[in-house]
């Protein structure tokens, strides 16, 4: 089992519609969690982290959920800035190297 | 913010020749930097940990006389990719910890090296 899976898309939505995706992963004892985006050809930028508690940063929410072991991210009134690659990352043994799901390609069309 | 740079950003190599990649944190000092390995359509592989003033430690199946790793100062992070073959070329990524700003939160990405061995 990958230690970080998520469902590859692709998500094509039309500007100002909501997109929401999931992520699982394999240890329940990880602590910590976070959306990365990642556009073509470049480097993983964070997105925002995820606290257990959920938590909004403008349009994008994030959502934990330790029982079923898995993160979600919600994008509302999307733009056509936000299609990119969307990664989920878990800090899978608490020792601050990053396991990196495939991603979850998002593509907002005008 | 923190910033976290790459040199080259993209690489054409002989098969068989050394290609090094330097990883540099700017503007803050990382003791731990990490580097990855993302292959077309896949996600990022950690390849190793660079800890500043003692020996890289390499996850499974990654060969540690085939990517030498230097971390020689608390800024400076360098990948040697050894006797390259075609089936290195990749994108290869490298990350630094901010200390100061503790947790994963503070760990920022290089832009990314692109390693194409002909």
């Amino acid at each position: 089992r990958k230690e970080v899976e998520q469902d590859p898309g692709p998500f094509n939505v039309p500007e100002g519609a909501t997109v929401a995706f999931n992520c699982t992963y394999s240890n329940s004892a990880s602590q910590s969690f976070f959306w990365y985006r990642q556009d073509c050809r470049k480097e993983p930028k964070l997105l925002m982290s995820v606290y257990s508690s959920g938590n909004e940063d403008g349009r994008f929410t994030a959502q934990l959920n330790r029982a079923s072991q898995y993160i979600s991210l919600l994008i509302r009134d999307s733009k056509l800035s936000d299609s990119a690659t969307y990664l989920c990352v878990v800090n899978i043994r608490n020792d601050y190297k990053l396991s990196f799901g495939a991603g979850t390609t998002v593509t907002v069309r005008a | 913010g923190a910033v976290v740079s790459q040199h080259p950003s993209r690489v054409i190599c002989k098969s068989g020749t050394s290609v090094k990649i330097e990883c540099r944190s700017l503007d803050f000092q990382a003791t731990t930097m990490f580097w990855y390995r993302q292959f077309p359509k896949q996600s990022l592989m950690l390849m190793a940990t660079s800890n500043e003033g003692s020996k890289a430690t390499y996850e499974q199946g990654v060969e540690k006389d085939k990517f030498l790793i230097n971390h020689a100062s608390l800024t400076l992070s360098t990948l040697t990719v050894t006797s390259a073959h075609p089936e290195d070329s990749s994108f290869y990524i490298c990350s630094a910890r901010d200390l100061e700003r503790g947790g994963n939160s503070g760990q920022y990405f290089g832009p990314g090296t692109r390693l194409t061995v002909t």
